[in-house]
């Protein structure tokens, strides 16, 4: 079945404690992409990869890393978690330069106390 | 840069009532266009979407959105709405060769009462 798995779907850390959640999809795309959805924000990109070794910030970088050493995954990172990035994350990959169906997957809420 | 307003925030219907969810993107140059629905508690599925031709694309589950070059919209609509059709609805947009980046709304969450 072509997905995109997260890992965790919850979490729950305290402020300063780095963590990564895993973004792993199964449909050899090469573009892979993390969201941050907010109440009255919708979802606002925080990295991208056109693929392997090739990263860019969107348009919420800040107190995030990313890195994509294979093809497919693209692990999340935050080294130093504050409550302002007590949020939902999601995971998106697709295949076709601005055309394609992105393909989210489940979520992960993430609160930092 | 590219932006989305979906000016509804939450819509209220009753069943078999009929749906128009509006949205404007601004931007002068080609786009293709997204909606997405986030059912409760699940993750973001494409319902459809157009990159050119009829402006007038189906999607899934009864769902349709008419492309309006001159007003800058691509309203999602659909004729008689169930209650399973509760959900937050998300338009969204990416440029024609930018780096795939959907820009979305803010959403309209639509409640409907059986």
């Amino acid at each position: 079945e072509a997905q995109v798995t997260q890992n965790p779907r919850y979490l729950i850390t305290v402020t300063g404690k780095k963590l990564t959640v895993t973004c792993s999809q199964n449909m050899n795309h090469e573009y892979m992409s993390w969201y941050r959805q907010d109440p009255g924000l919708g979802l606002r990109q925080i990295y991208y990869s056109m693929n392997v070794e090739v990263t860019d910030k969107g348009d919420v970088p800040e107190g995030y890393k990313v890195s994509r050493k294979e093809k497919r995954n693209f692990p999340l990172i935050l080294e130093s978690p504050s409550p302002n990035q007590t949020s939902l994350y999601f995971c998106a990959s697709s295949s076709d330069r601005g055309r394609g169906e992105q393909f989210f997957g489940p979520g992960t809420r993430l609160t930092v106390l | 840069a590219q932006s989305v307003s979906q000016h509804n925030h939450h819509v209220i219907l009753s069943e078999a009532a009929s749906l128009e969810l509006g949205c404007n993107y601004s931007y002068g140059g080609t786009v293709n266009l997204f909606w997405y629905v986030q059912y409760p508690g699940q993750h973001l599925q494409l319902l459809l979407k157009y990159f050119s031709g009829d402006p007038l694309v189906k999607g899934i589950k009864g769902f349709e959105a008419e492309f309006i070059k001159s007003k800058f919209s691509f309203n999602l609509r659909k004729p008689s709405v169930q209650w399973s059709d509760t959900a937050e609805y998300f338009c969204a947009v990416t440029l024609n060769f930018g780096n795939e980046k959907l820009t979305f709304g803010t959403g309209t969450r639509l409640t409907i009462i059986p």
